[in-house]
């Protein structure tokens, strides 16, 4: 079974600081990679995506791929109380048009 | 431009009840993915479809679900006799086709709840 697997958390991070979260895929065959944010009570929304080997950077947020590990990364620099949500990995694997979500990460950033 | 929308925001229903969840995807989306989430969970996959015809529906739980889009764009999403585990947040997304993006985009959710 393709697997996408992340610590529930929470993540507890002091404002300021940078937070990484983490996510484990099972199938090496794995093309694309995102990530999503979903606030309490709300849908997930898209925030980066990554389809190759090393990092990504979009303004405070920063993805990291490595294939041969088998991990994604979600590096957020500075961070902010509004950035305290939960953090969707999700996975392509074997180039299946049907992403796998992981469970997602809670991160609180607390003032 | 606007995004993918959902009707009912929410529904209450009683078991054994019949009811449809509606999505209109973004225009020109060919893709359009029917997901359920639960408390603290991941979305869970149902249907996807390409266009009008469902090209994946092996994550409907069991003959109680089916899901239509006609006319491939609006899509609606039917529960026959529901059951209190059916409750949950029932999420749309739609996709850009082709190439090797499959960025999703999702709507704000069904919530429903089986009395």
């Amino acid at each position: 079974q393709k697997e996408v697997e992340q610590n529930s958390g929470p993540l507890s991070v002091p404002e300021g600081a940078i937070a990484s979260l983490n996510c484990t895929y099972s199938d090496r065959v794995s093309q694309s990679f995102f990530w999503y944010r979903q606030y309490s009570g709300k849908s997930p929304e898209l925030i980066m995506s990554i389809y190759s080997n090393g990092d990504k950077e979009d303004g405070r947020f920063t993805a990291q791929l490595n294939k041969a590990s088998q991990y994604v990364s979600l590096l957020i620099r500075d961070s902010q109380p509004s950035d305290s949500a939960t953090y969707l990995c999700a996975v392509n694997q074997g180039g299946s048009y049907i992403p796998t979500f992981g469970r997602g990460t809670s991160l609180i950033v607390h003032p | 431009g606007a995004g993918v929308s959902q009707t009912p925001s929410n529904k209450v229903t009683e078991k054994g009840k019949y009811v449809e969840l509606r999505c209109d995807p973004i225009s020109g989306h060919t893709a359009l993915y029917w997901y359920r989430q639960s408390l603290g969970q991941g979305p869970e996959f149902l249907i996807y479809f390409q266009g009008t015809g469902a090209a994946d529906d092996s994550g409907l739980p069991n003959d109680r679900f089916f899901a239509v889009r006609p006319e491939g764009s609006v899509s609606t999403l039917k529960i026959q006799r529901t059951e209190r585990g059916d409750s949950a947040v029932y999420l749309c997304a739609s996709s850009p086709s082709g190439g090797s993006s499959y960025e999703q985009y999702f709507g704000p959710g069904t919530r429903l709840t089986v009395t």
